[in-house]
């Protein structure tokens, strides 16, 4: 089934040691986005792919990169993680053109400890 | 700020009885979508309407949307338990960057077997 894969599903970092996410999808979408959601709160975005064109938000910190080698593979990379970076992080894609008129199909989320 | 909010922050109901959920918004829009979250995973989508409809069905879901107003509501008809999770609202729109989806924060949902 095409669908939007993300792994780890859990991982516990330490402080300050640089971590990557991974998120693979089978959809073709053009569209790779990535949120932080913390407990209780909504997802909030940090930046997409529009094909190779990165799109940073303008409140995301320095601290989180992307990479998106590829169609299929989207990557986080979180360089010095705090503990206040502990979250869930989602991935998610879409196939507009039109970034964020479209639906947006998830990943389950790799949910990030900061020990 | 935040763009789409909703109320209630959470809801219980028993089965069998309707859950409405709302969400308002402040700018305008292209078009808002509802997602369902169950604990600890990923987003689901459920339906989309756009800002020229009023209404949208989709089997136990009822969707209408006020652009007056700038304000949803998302309906669940003769709850379950497995409907038991958050609903976020989702609103698109076209601002200084480009196009935007911001998320609510969601209605925490519990129907009660």
């Amino acid at each position: 089934d095409a669908m939007v894969i993300q792994n780890p599903r859990y991982q516990v970092t330490q402080f300050g040691k640089p971590v990557t996410l991974s998120c693979s999808q089978t959809l073709n979408h053009n569209v790779m986005y990535w949120y932080q959601q913390k407990s209780s709160q909504a997802p909030k975005l940090l930046f997409h792919y529009y094909d190779k064109d990165f799109n940073n938000e303008a409140d995301t910190p320095d601290n989180f990169q992307s990479r998106r080698p590829n169609t299929s593979f989207c990557f986080l990379d979180i360089r010095s993680p705090g503990l206040g970076d502990a979250a869930m992080y989602l991935c998610a894609t879409s196939r507009s053109p039109a970034v964020g008129t479209d639906t947006q199909y998830f990943g389950p989320g790799t949910r990030l400890t900061v020990l | 700020s935040q763009q789409g909010e909703e109320d209630p922050q959470a809801l219980s109901i028993q089965e069998g009885e309707n859950a409405t959920m709302n969400c308002s918004y402040k700018t305008s829009i292209n078009n808002l979508q509802w997602y369902r979250q169950n604990s600890g995973r990923g987003l689901v989508h459920l339906i989309l309407i756009r800002s020229n409809e009023r209404e949208k069905h989709s089997g136990r879901l009822r969707v209408t949307l006020d652009t007056s107003k700038k304000s949803s509501s998302l309906l669940i008809t003769a709850s379950r338990a497995a409907d038991t999770a958050s609903y976020f609202c989702a609103t698109d729109s076209t601002g200084d960057g480009g196009f935007k989806t911001i998320f609510g924060a969601g209605t925490r949902l519990f129907v009660k077997a």
